[in-house]
């Protein structure tokens, strides 16, 4: 397993057009976690799945953003009608979940840079 | 709300220097805490963490940081900088929602190694 996968790497899009991105975990690990970094600052957390089911979603995510985890794989992020805000770095990690015990760490992905012109 | 605060933005040392990056947290219950390193165009890779037991965890790269609980601080420390050690540098702190853990960060230290 050579970890977390992002894809594309980078995109760059116009305003206004939709864009989605591809994130492919660790291959046993059952949780996945979106962030989004923008320049100067640290990753802030989107959403997270357990599985194939969404728990979590940050008041960042606006309706124009849909996560999904169809079968607990790979998860992909789309952004529809993109704007120049949306512009950042989207980060993709994932974790296992053992039983009652904690998370282990949060392996992250390389990310996709997304630039909104 | 928990956040957390990386008060120097850029530092610079020379090779072989020691090195000291400054975090501080606000979290109202027992923190879970951590420092990512992140290189141009690269994830965000973990150096160490903190969740109970002795204050001061040692982590990869000979890095090392000391949880101080009175100061609400987590600094990372380095006894000798290495010119690969030139990065980014990310202190966060965890919340757990149940077992699932959703990571507070800082705005980030960039580290320029001098030669």
């Amino acid at each position: 397993d050579t970890g977390v996968s992002q894809n594309p790497r980078h995109k760059i899009t116009k305003r206004g057009q939709n864009v989605t991105f591809r994130c492919d975990p660790i291959s046993e690990h059952n949780r996945l976690y979106w962030y989004r970094q923008t320049l100067g600052q640290g990753p802030e957390f989107l959403t997270y799945f357990q599985n194939e089911a969404q728990l979590e979603k940050s008041r960042l995510l606006s309706d124009r953003f849909s996560a999904e985890r169809p079968k607990g794989s790979f998860s992909t992020l789309e952004i529809q009608r993109t704007e120049q805000g949306d512009s950042a770095m989207y980060l993709c990690a994932s974790s296992s979940h053992r039983g009652l015990g904690e998370d282990t760490e949060a392996f992250f992905g390389q990310g996709t840079r997304l630039t909104v012109v | 709300a928990q956040s957390v605060t990386q008060p120097d933005i850029h530092i610079t040392v020379s090779e072989g220097a020691s090195l000291e990056l400054r975090c501080n947290y606000s979290y109202g219950a027992t923190p879970y805490l951590f420092w990512y390193v992140q290189s141009p165009g690269q994830g965000l890779q973990l150096l160490l963490k903190y969740f109970s037991g002795d204050t001061l965890v040692q982590g990869i790269k000979g890095f090392e940081a000391e949880f101080k609980r009175s100061q609400s601080s987590f600094n990372l420390r380095k006894p000798s900088v290495h010119w690969s050690d030139a990065a980014e540098y990310f202190c966060a702190v965890g919340e757990l929602w149940g077992s699932a853990r959703q990571l507070t960060f800082g705005s980030g230290t960039q580290l320029t190694v001098l030669p």
